[in-house]
C-alpha cells in the first residue's frame, strides 16, 4: 500500500534563512513525487514533482526538493525563506503502475517570521 | 489554457438537508476527475474519482455519492447531510500518467 509521512506539523524558520519541510513514503513500484502548497481557504498549488532523472527537482517560487531513493524520502528545500512562503503544504505520491491515486502526506505548516 | 470552477465557495446547510456541489473543468479533455475533504485545514481525504463520463470509484463508504454526467463536470452529492460532513471540499483533475493535479479554488460547508 501506498503511504506518505511528513513528520513535522510544523516548521518555524526565520526568513532569510534556509528551509527544509520533510517527506518519506512508501510504495510498490518507482513513485512518482509531488509537492502542493495550500494557502488559507484556497485550493492546492502544484510546486514541483519528481516522476524521474535527475534527483535534484527545481520548481516554483524557488523550492526544490531532493529524491533520495535509499532513504525514500523527498524532503522540500528553499536556500533562503521568505514571510511570504508561510503556509500549509503537503508532498505526495503516486506509483508507476498505472494507479489513478495520489496519496497526500497530513501536511506541514510552515511558518517564516520576519 | 486550463481552468477549473466549483461552486458555492462557501455553504451552510442544516443536518439533514440535502446537498450538491459542482466541479467544472475548461481546456482539457478527458481528464481523471477528483473529490477531496479536508478536515480543520490538514490532510486530504480522498472521496470518488472518475475515469470517465459515468464511472465512479468511492474511496469511503458514507452518506456522499458522486457523478459525472459529462467529461468535464463532477457533482458530489448527499441526500441527508451529517454534521461529520462538515469540510472543505476540493475538486482536482488530472491528464496523463505523469502530471500533477490541478485543484479548484474549493467548497467550505457547514453543516449545523
Amino acid at each position: 500500500a501506498q503511504s506518505v509521512a511528513q513528520p513535522e506539523d510544523q516548521v518555524n524558520v526565520a526568513e532569510g534563512n534556509p528551509l527544509t519541510v520533510k517527506c518519506t513514503y512508501s510504495v510498490s513500484g518507482n513513485p512518482y513525487l509531488f509537492w502542493y502548497v495550500q494557502y488559507p481557504n484556497r485550493g492546492l498549488q502544484f510546486l514541483l514533482k519528481y516522476i524521474t532523472g535527475d534527483n535534484l527537482v527545481k520548481g516554483s517560487y524557488g523550492f526544490e526538493a531532493e529524491f533520495n531513493k535509499s532513504q525514500t524520502s523527498f524532503h522540500l528545500k528553499k536556500p533562503s525563506a521568505l514571510v511570504s512562503d508561510s503556509a500549509l503544504y503537503f508532498c505526495a505520491v503516486r506509483a508507476n503502475t498505472g494507479g489513478f491515486k495520489t496519496i497526500f502526506g497530513a501536511g506541514t505548516r510552515l511558518f517564516v517570521k520576519a | 489554457s486550463q481552468t477549473i470552477h466549483q461552486w458555492p465557495a462557501t455553504l451552510v446547510q442544516p443536518v439533514g438537508s440535502p446537498l450538491s456541489l459542482e466541479c467544472t473543468v475548461e481546456g482539457t479533455s478527458n481528464p481523471n476527475l477528483y473529490w477531496y475533504r479536508q478536515a480543520a485545514g490538514r490532510g486530504l481525504q480522498l472521496l470518488f474519482y472518475s475515469v470517465g463520463i459515468g464511472q465512479i470509484s468511492s474511496e469511503v463508504p458514507q452518506n456522499l455519492s458522486a457523478s459525472r454526467p459529462q467529461d468535464r463536470q463532477f457533482i458530489l452529492s448527499s441526500k441527508k447531510l451529517l454534521l461529520s460532513d462538515s469540510g472543505f471540499y476540493l475538486c482536482a483533475w488530472r491528464t496523463g500518467p505523469y502530471n500533477e493535479q490541478f485543484f479548484g479554488p474549493g467548497t467550505r460547508l457547514t453543516v449545523l
